[in-house]
């Protein structure tokens, strides 16, 4: 069965520094994965998804990922943190190919402090 | 375009009561999710519809909770009765044909006293 273990649930960050959000996933099949971000009081919104294209993905806002087989993680990063990046973040598989439902990890939360 | 509405956005009741939940995916969307997000935890499925059909229910504790999605379009998600442990956030989401997103919506904060 899949699985998804998010390392930090809580990450502090000041404005202007890098973020790095770590993920690591159990799958037994190919896996699709993904970077879902929460704001206080929004719905969940898609930062970008991995589906067995480029190893390093890129997504909205200036995040990327690298999946990594070899070490079975999905790791989020950002060069430089915006206060607006304050946010709830889900590391997600999904297993059978496209229409499946999602696992989500348990979320990490990003404080980033001026 | 729109996306996911859902109604209410807050409801609080107390145990043993009964509630419902709608969710309006977006316009052609045939795949409709409902995950149940629990303070501190990620979204976890509850039930997942196909058109009208049920694809996946075994996460939905069917002694207490029902969904249905009469037309393929509209869904609503019923607890009956309530228990403490049900309060949670309670989100739906869709996706169209083909390898698309799921898109969410903003989800049904419940409380139960």
């Amino acid at each position: 069965a899949q699985s998804v273990t998010q390392l930090d649930s809580h990450v502090s960050v000041s404005e202007g520094t890098p973020v790095l959000l770590r993920c690591n996933y159990s799958s037994s099949y190919s896996p699709s994965l993904f970077w879902y971000v929460q704001h206080p009081n929004k719905g969940l919104q898609l930062l970008l998804k991995y589906t067995s294209a480029a190893t390093l993905v890129k997504g909205i806002n200036g995040f990327e990922a690298e999946f990594k087989k070899s070490e079975t993680s999905f790791h989020l990063t950002k060069p430089s943190a915006h206060m607006s990046d304050a946010a709830e973040y889900f590391c997600v598989v999904s297993d059978h190919g496209p229409g499946t439902a999602l696992i989500f990890g348990k979320g990490t939360t990003l404080s980033v402090s001026s | 375009e729109a996306g996911v509405a859902q109604s209410p956005r807050y409801k609080i009741i107390e145990k043993r009561q009964s509630v419902a939940f709608w969710c309006n995916p977006i316009s052609g969307h045939a795949t409709l999710y409902w995950y149940q997000q629990i303070l501190g935890q990620g979204p976890k499925l509850l039930i997942q519809f196909q058109n009208n059909g049920v694809v996946d229910d075994s996460q939905l504790p069917k002694d207490r909770f029902s969904a249905e999605r009469l037309k393929g379009v509209d869904s609503t998600l019923k607890i009956q009765p309530a228990k403490l442990e049900d309060s949670a956030v309670y989100l739906c989401a869709s996706r169209g044909s083909g390898y698309n997103e799921q898109f969410f919506g903003p989800g049904t904060r419940l409380t139960v006293l």
